[in-house]
This record gives structure tokens, C-alpha cells and sequence, in this order.
């Protein structure tokens, strides 16, 4: 258990819908990081955070946003849902922004019917 | 920008053999860190190894250990003692340690698909 936690676990959902990926960092870990896992291929970084600021943009869609609360957990919100979409959405998380180890939660199964 | 490349889509060993799973890497940093994470059945991502660039000394986790050959910008992991709990999707990750970059994104390979016979 690396102390990442991800809700929900699998999210099943229709074309054209939005959805919200939440994600609690490790307790004392202030970077948050977003990642694709499409199937059976490598992560795509998509968006890092720290202590609630936008760090670093990779290759997120302008469908997809996200945000980082006081509290250090972030959502990642997916909207207009493609079917392509469907993927493993991981959130990684780190001490610092630019502590070099990212320890990983289990991931949301997005599905889009 | 930097790239990590793993020309063995799948290996497969006989349990409590040894192992070796190639990763090179394309950068024109000094200074960065190379991990190997491991994603079982579950799709959990759990952290095996890390290397810094600027340590020669070749990271170890009990039976795990790492090759890294930084002027060939090669990585390569060796798993000792093959166990069934180690049949898993292998990537290797490199992220820059730049101070001045504020990108600290992993950049991925495409992974190693990990077979072990019993």
C-alpha cells in the first residue's frame, strides 16, 4: 500500500458525459502528478500539482482539467467523454515538487460505452 | 526531449532463474534519476528501483539490481531468484533533475511483459 488513495475504483459511463477522478496524496506529500494508462501501453503524464498550483501541463486534452484543494487532494475532471478516453487514470504523488520518487495509487478504470 | 525505449515487448524465464529486462534512454541532461516500477495483474504501480545518474554505484533491492551503463544511457534490470510473484508488466521511467525545471514528469517506456514458467 503505497498510501495513495483513488475514488472510485472503476467508473462506468456514456459519450458525452463527465466524470470526477479524486485522489489523496500521501500523508506530508504535496505534489500530486495525473497519468493515462490507455491498455496494454506506457503512462502519459497529463498534469502535475503542487501545494494547490498547476506545476506542469503534459498531454491533457482541453476536455480534461483538474485542481488541487487546500486539503492536497486533487480531482481530475473528464468531460465530453470519447470512447477513447477509456483508460487506467493513475495519481501519483511526491514530497516535493521536486522529490524525485512518485509513489503510485491503484488507479480509476474509466469505461466509456 | 528525452526518451525510454524497451525493445523487449515480452521475456519469459524459468522460476529461480535470472532474468535481465533492457531499457536505454535518450537525454542531453547531466543529472537525473531512472526508476523501475512493476504493474502486476492488479495495475497497481509499485516502485522496484531507483538510480541517480550521478551515483556509478549500480542501485540493489534484495533480489533485484540494476546495470546502469550512463555513457551507452543504458539500464537495464536484472531479477535474481525468479519468483511467480514477480510475472508482472515492467516499465522503466526517467525524470530530469534539473532545479531549474520545473517539469518533473516521468517519461515512460513502453514496457516488458514478464513471463515466469513454474
Amino acid at each position: 500500500d503505497s498510501g495513495v488513495t483513488q475514488t472510485p475504483k472503476h467508473l462506468i459511463t456514456a459519450t458525452g458525459q463527465r466524470v470526477t477522478l479524486r485522489c489523496s496524496p500521501r500523508s506530508g506529500d504535496l505534489s500530486v502528478y495525473w497519468y493515462q494508462q490507455s491498455l496494454d501501453q506506457g503512462l502519459q503524464f497529463l498534469i502535475q500539482y503542487y501545494n494547490g498550483e498547476e506545476r506542469a501541463k503534459g498531454n491533457i486534452l482541453e476536455r480534461f482539467s483538474a485542481q488541487q484543494f487546500p486539503d492536497l487532494h486533487s480531482e481530475l475532471n473528464l468531460s465530453s467523454l470519447e470512447l477513447g478516453d477509456s483508460a487506467l487514470y493513475f495519481c501519483a504523488s511526491s514530497v516535493g515538487v521536486s522529490a524525485d520518487t512518485q509513489y503510485f495509487g491503484p488507479g480509476t478504470r474509466l469505461t466509456v460505452l | 526531449a528525452q526518451t525510454v525505449t524497451q525493445s523487449q515487448p515480452e521475456m519469459s524465464v524459468q522460476e529461480a532463474e535470472t532474468v535481465t529486462l533492457s531499457c536505454t534512454y535518450d537525454t542531453s541532461e547531466s543529472d537525473y534519476y531512472l526508476f523501475w516500477y512493476k504493474q502486476p495483474p492488479s495495475r497497481q504501480m509499485i516502485l522496484v528501483i531507483r538510480q541517480e545518474a550521478y551515483k556509478q554505484q549500480n542501485a540493489t533491492e534484495n533480489r533485484f539490481s540494476v546495470n546502469f551503463q550512463k555513457a551507452a544511457k543504458s539500464f537495464s534490470l536484472k531479477i535474481s531468484d525468479s519468483q511467480l510473484g514477480d510475472a508482472a508488466m515492467y516499465f522503466c521511467a526517467y525524470r530530469s533533475a534539473a532545479i531549474l525545471d520545473s517539469n518533473y514528469q516521468l517519461i515512460w517506456g513502453a514496457g516488458t511483459k514478464l513471463i515466469i514458467k513454474p
